[in-house]
């Protein structure tokens, strides 16, 4: 079974217009933590933005931030003020229990923005 | 500056041939990854390793081995028994506490014909 389900294989945002990325993952354990990465053309992965199975708040950083709805077993990444820049291949990880390190990650998700 | 580094960025064998990607790291990072990413789709964890001398198989081992000697280091060796060996190739350490974050090399584009 899939851990990791992005459902958008790509979409189009307008420059400063938001954009809701969905991610939903499925676990048994209690702990675990979810991470979105942004893959430009270039190839090299880029840390985000990082939430906690344990964590009441949303995470925030910049213009990004994490809809994490644990009951849903969610955790959609919103991005603000789109740039030209943020066009990129998305992707959502998991790692599951508190003392593994690997992650799983979804397919992803191409957003491209238009100016 | 810290880093990852992994060379060469682009490689080319032939088919049957055994090919060894470097992966480096000045993070002082005890735990190093593997992972193959195959066109319009997501990373695949091929080996990882949490500390020198140990390492354990990911989703997708068959056709693989690397090694653990030094804690910088952690070369990946595709074999010819790899049956798909054309991908891209991406190696990550990360600190082993904390929340785990995963840094990045540039990767290596690998193409066997």
């Amino acid at each position: 079974a899939q851990k990791i389900t992005q459902t958008q294989p790509g979409m189009f945002v307008q420059e400063k217009e938001a954009v809701t990325l969905d991610c939903t993952y499925d676990t048994s354990d209690q702990s675990y933590g979810l991470f979105w990465y942004k893959q430009p053309s270039s190839g090299e992965m880029i840390f985000l933005i990082y939430q906690g199975s344990y964590d009441e708040q949303n995470a925030t950083e910049g213009r990004y931030s994490l809809n994490f709805q644990k009951a849903r077993k969610s955790a959609n990444l919103v991005i603000s003020a789109s740039q030209l820049g943020d066009s990129a291949m998305y992707f959502c990880a998991m790692r599951e229990g508190s003392n593994d390190y690997k992650l799983s990650f979804g397919a992803g998700t191409t957003v491209t923005v238009r100016a | 500056d810290g880093g990852i580094t992994q060379s060469p960025k682009y490689l080319f064998r032939k088919e049957g041939q055994n090919v060894t990607l470097s992966c480096e790291q000045n993070l002082n990072h005890d735990a190093m990854y593997w992972y193959r990413q195959d066109p319009g789709q997501g990373l695949r964890l091929i080996y990882y390793s949490q500390i020198v001398n140990d390492f354990q198989k990911g989703d997708i081992a068959e056709g693989y081995s690397v090694s653990r000697e030094k804690k910088e280091s952690f070369p990946l060796t595709v074999t010819s028994a790899q049956k798909n060996p054309t991908a891209f190739y991406l190696c990550a350490s990360s600190t082993g506490t904390g929340d785990y974050e995963q840094y990045f090399g540039p990767g290596t584009r690998l193409t066997v014909t």
